[in-house]
């Protein structure tokens, strides 16, 4: 069956440090993956995309990649905040028209001070 | 530029009941995709409608239903309301391309209780 799973409902770090989210899928050949970051009480908000020919893909403090053989996609924020704290989700398209996306749980990440 | 709006934010109706939720989409965009999120499914495709037509639709009963009007704002109807009908209602909005890399821009949502 077809399943987008993330690595951990929740993360907690120590400010400065590195976040690492994954994102693993099964039984998927998306041409392209996004990541969504999404506050309590309000909707997702669009970070980054990366298609199936990068290897990985860079904004700020953000870095993601993606491994089509592992079935993989990772999402870093470096020199993390507090004000990183949020619940960030993957989500690829599962054919290849429209807009109909397939959405992971979303890992919950705290950056503690 | 206004965001993607949605209305009314809270909801709150009994079982049996239908509801009607609104999103007006950013101007320009033409695609406006509805979703479901609640804590135990997560985020769930409903459906997306392009220049008033549905052009994609996800695996929920046929009691979930939308239109999309001219000017793109769209509205979507939930009748015989459940009590696993409780969710938060997304909207999104997007140019209206068949690309994947076009971004989706969310709205707020309306949260939707039935009692």
């Amino acid at each position: 069956s077809q399943k987008i799973e993330q690595n951990s409902e929740a993360l907690n770090i120590q400010e400065g440090k590195t976040a690492t989210l994954t994102c693993n899928y099964t039984n998927y050949s998306p041409a392209y993956l996004q990541w969504y970051r999404q506050d309590p009480g309000r909707g997702p908000v669009f970070l980054l995309l990366i298609r199936e020919n990068e290897k990985e893909k860079r904004k700020e403090r953000l870095k993601v990649t993606f491994d089509t053989t592992l079935k993989q996609s990772l999402f870093h924020i470096t020199a993390s905040q507090p004000a990183d704290s949020a619940t960030y989700l993957c989500a690829l398209s599962p054919d290849n028209y429209g807009q109909n996306f397939v959405f992971g749980p979303g890992t919950r990440l705290s950056v503690l001070p | 530029k206004a965001g993607v709006t949605q209305t009314p934010r809270y909801l709150i109706k009994t079982r049996g009941q239908q509801v009607t939720l609104s999103c007006s989409p950013i101007s320009g965009h033409r695609s406006v995709s509805w979703y479901q999120q609640t804590p135990g499914q997560g985020l769930q495709f409903l459906f997306e409608y392009f220049s008033e037509t549905q052009r994609n639709k996800g695996n929920f009963p046929g009691r979930f239903s939308g239109r999309q009007f001219s000017n793109s704002r769209s509205e979507m109807n939930v009748s015989t309301l459940e009590l696993g009908d409780s969710a938060l209602y997304l909207c999104a909005s997007s140019l209206g391309g068949t690309s994947r890399q076009e971004t989706q821009y969310f709205g707020p949502g309306t949260r939707l209780l039935v009692l």
